[in-house]
């Protein structure tokens, strides 16, 4: 069982460009989410899903858009990158959504916008 | 202002020392209270997870302490080891709401 993997690991993006970061799990989880991690400002939710067809909006979803169209797959789009986003960019997903659910995170996705 | 404060923000520590990083929070109704452990490039990694009934909670060498009056918890690491530097994230969930509150974190360096 491989939990949540991301891809890619890292990449260098050029401003204005399109990039989907991918996020699956096999865990058969409901609750899916994407957060990114800045030094000095811990972790922050972008969006998160919870159950397949659903989305909603996190602490930060500006420039972010999501799709959950079957349970294992979240992928996180930024239509058209800015510098600002350069981060790290964590999806977890835990198997409800309520508040005692604890959230697994995957290994995360270092990008970085000239 | 963060819901959730961590203290200190960094330290190092000797290998076979012990220590304790403090977490305050503001989150109410308060649900649960978890400690994540962070190694360099990696996701987060629950350690223990405390609701509002339970004061004390052991993995290991890592035990979690929680008062709810005072809306303070602690992470006590005992005997140290290099495998224990990382961030050690505290985060706070309300009851009736999905959203969970994070620290910045506290960022250990065990040197030998």
């Amino acid at each position: 069982i491989a939990g949540i993997t991301q891809a890619p690991t890292s990449q260098i993006l050029a401003a204005g460009r399109r990039m989907t970061l991918r996020c699956t799990q096999d865990m058969r989880h409901n609750a899916m989410y994407w957060y990114r991690q800045d030094l000095g400002l811990g972790l922050r939710l972008i969006h998160y899903s919870n159950t397949a067809g659903t989305t909603g909006k996190g602490e930060v979803p500006d420039g972010y858009s999501v799709s959950r169209a079957n349970t294992d797959d979240f992928p996180l789009t930024l239509a058209s990158a800015v510098p600002s986003q350069t981060s790290v960019y964590f999806c977890a997903s835990s198997d409800n959504s309520g508040s005692a659910d604890t959230q697994y995170f995957g290994p995360g996705t270092r990008l970085t916008v000239l | 202002k963060n819901q959730v404060e961590q203290s200190p923000q960094s330290l190092i520590i000797l290998e076979g020392k012990n220590c304790t990083l403090q977490c305050n929070y503001t989150v109410s109704p308060f649900s649960n209270l978890r400690w994540y452990k962070q190694d360099t490039g990696r996701g987060p990694v629950s350690l223990t997870i405390m609701t509002f009934s339970e004061n004390t909670k052991s993995n290991g060498r890592y035990t979690a302490t929680l008062d709810a009056d005072t809306k303070q918890s602690s992470l006590h690491i005992t005997a140290s080891q290099l495998s224990d530097s990382a961030s050690y994230i505290c985060v706070v969930s309300a009851r009736g709401n999905n959203r969970l509150a994070f620290g910045k974190g506290n960022q250990v360096v065990v040197i030998p």
